[in-house]
């Protein structure tokens, strides 16, 4: 079962561009909504996060849109560059559990096009 | 800080060999996790760790097991290796505190079994 849907699986984007990744999450449990950043033979990094109390929280060039009622969320990365180039992760947490894991998103991996 | 650090960077076993995956945080988090990374599926949790002596089961613990006996570390041990274990594995640590919850990443562990 798959709580938490991705997409799209890949994506290119010429320089200057927006960047739009989507997810999709079944269990209204979850409460709290990370994004990772994954460069090539690195482990994952925190990039952004929502609260489902809020709608959007932007950090720099990087936007978390939160869509509580249709139980959707996507990041935004205004003005990509080419360093922009990895693959991104959506997750979600269910953090009143003792387990507190992340369920992950299949992942995008973004092209950035100088 | 070091961080998560993992141990071996890339491995390869026979199919039956066992070998076990080294991890250790230097951060005092009382969390630690392993995750498995197959291509275009994401991240899927083995066993998670909630403190020292304490560990419970992911989603996909078939083929391994772990031990806590001390803060610090969190070996993944593999017995009876198999070609479905080839995979990327990741070791990542939290601190349970507040709203925010952030997942430290180790480098990664490449396994390939044959």
């Amino acid at each position: 079962q798959q709580q938490v849907k991705q997409s799209p699986q890949s994506l290119i984007v010429q320089k200057g561009g927006i960047s739009i990744i989507n997810c999709a999450y079944e269990n209204t449990a979850f409460d709290y909504f990370p994004w990772y950043q994954q460069f090539p033979g690195k482990g994952p990094a925190l990039l952004i996060a929502i609260r489902p109390d809020v709608s959007e929280k932007k950090e720099g060039r990087f936007t978390i849109s939160f869509n509580k009622s249709a139980k959707q969320f996507s990041l935004h990365i205004m003005d990509s560059q080419p360093g922009d180039s990895a693959t991104y992760f959506c997750a979600a947490l269910q953090r009143d559990t003792g387990r507190r894991a992340l369920t992950f998103g299949s992942g995008t991996r973004l092209q950035v096009q100088p | 800080n070091a961080g998560v650090t993992q141990t071996p960077k890339f491995r390869i076993l026979k199919i039956g060999q066992s070998m076990t995956l080294q991890c250790a945080q230097d951060m005092n988090h009382n969390y630690m996790y392993w995750y498995r990374q197959d291509p275009g599926m994401g991240l899927k949790l083995i066993y998670y760790s909630v403190g020292a002596g304490i560990t419970d089961k992911g989603e996909v613990p078939n083929g391994y097991n772990v031990s806590r006996s001390t803060t610090e570390d969190f070996p993944l041990r593999l017995e009876l290796a198999a070609p479905s274990q080839t995979s990327v594995y990741f070791c990542a640590s939290s601190y349970r505190a507040g709203p925010q919850e952030t997942q430290y990443f180790g480098p990664g562990t490449r396994l390939l079994v044959l």
